[in-house]
């Protein structure tokens, strides 16, 4: 199975600071790597698909960037409503894996 | 816009078969994959395994003794059924689309609002 290892686990930033998660693959992944958003008690949202692209009607202050094994997801600036866990997936090769995520919190 | 709502018991014994629904309103089973995710504190996010609406199927290996998903596009549901549960089994159950980009890629969008299965 390929791992996907995200960094930090948890951090701590106030509104309007800008954000940067990590998320590593075991192994070369291309693109093949999205990210969620997770608010407790709710199932992800799905922010970035194939590494850089924005779903439908996810704010641009979300970003997505890397190829291969390194990737990062960065918020550009912190809202209250971007306080949530946040997951890496990759779908290149089956078992499709999760990070085991990010969780954003309020400083 | 397409939702999907799972439905299932939220109990179930040891040993026994967890069985859940998941229904998707809003547009046609057809033409399309449908996957199960778990989630649980112990092991975060796991996918189960999808189905495409003409019955082919992939599981997670770790589950794949267990497991099996079907579809009733008359129905416009799929299910789960895992057998032989135990407690490492307690986790909340999402039903989800599978979308699919150029070149393979695959993603889940939009999600069931989940429900937690207990054993």
């Amino acid at each position: 199975d390929i791992q996907m290892t995200q960094s930090p686990s948890s951090l701590s930033a106030s509104v309007g600071d800008r954000v940067t998660i990590t998320c590593r693959a075991s192994q070369s992944i291309g693109t093949y790597l999205n990210w969620y958003q997770q608010k407790p008690g709710k199932a992800p949202d799905l922010l970035i698909y194939s590494a850089s692209t924005l779903q439908s009607a996810v704010p641009s202050r979300f970003s997505g960037s890397g190829s291969g094994t390194d990737f990062t997801l960065t918020i550009s600036s912190l809202q209250p409503e971007d306080y949530a866990t946040y997951y890496c997936q990759q779908s290149y090769r089956s078992p499709l894996t999760f990070g085991g995520g990010t969780k954003v919190e309020i400083k | 816009q397409v939702q999907l709502q799972e439905s299932g018991p939220g109990l179930v014994k040891p040993s026994e078969t967890l069985s859940l629904t998941c229904t998707v309103s809003g547009g046609s089973i057809s033409n399309y994959y449908w996957s199960w995710i778990r989630q649980s504190p112990g092991k975060g996010l796991e996918w189960i395994g999808y189905i495409y609406y003409s019955g082919s199927t992939d599981y997670n290996p770790s589950l794949k003794s267990r497991v099996t998903i079907s579809v009733d596009t008359s129905k416009n549901q799929f299910s789960l059924k895992l057998s032989s549960v135990t407690a490492a089994d307690t986790a909340v159950y999402y039903c989800a689309n599978v979308g699919i980009g150029a070149g393979g890629t695959e993603w889940f969008d939009p999600w069931g609002q989940g429900t937690l299965v207990t054993v």
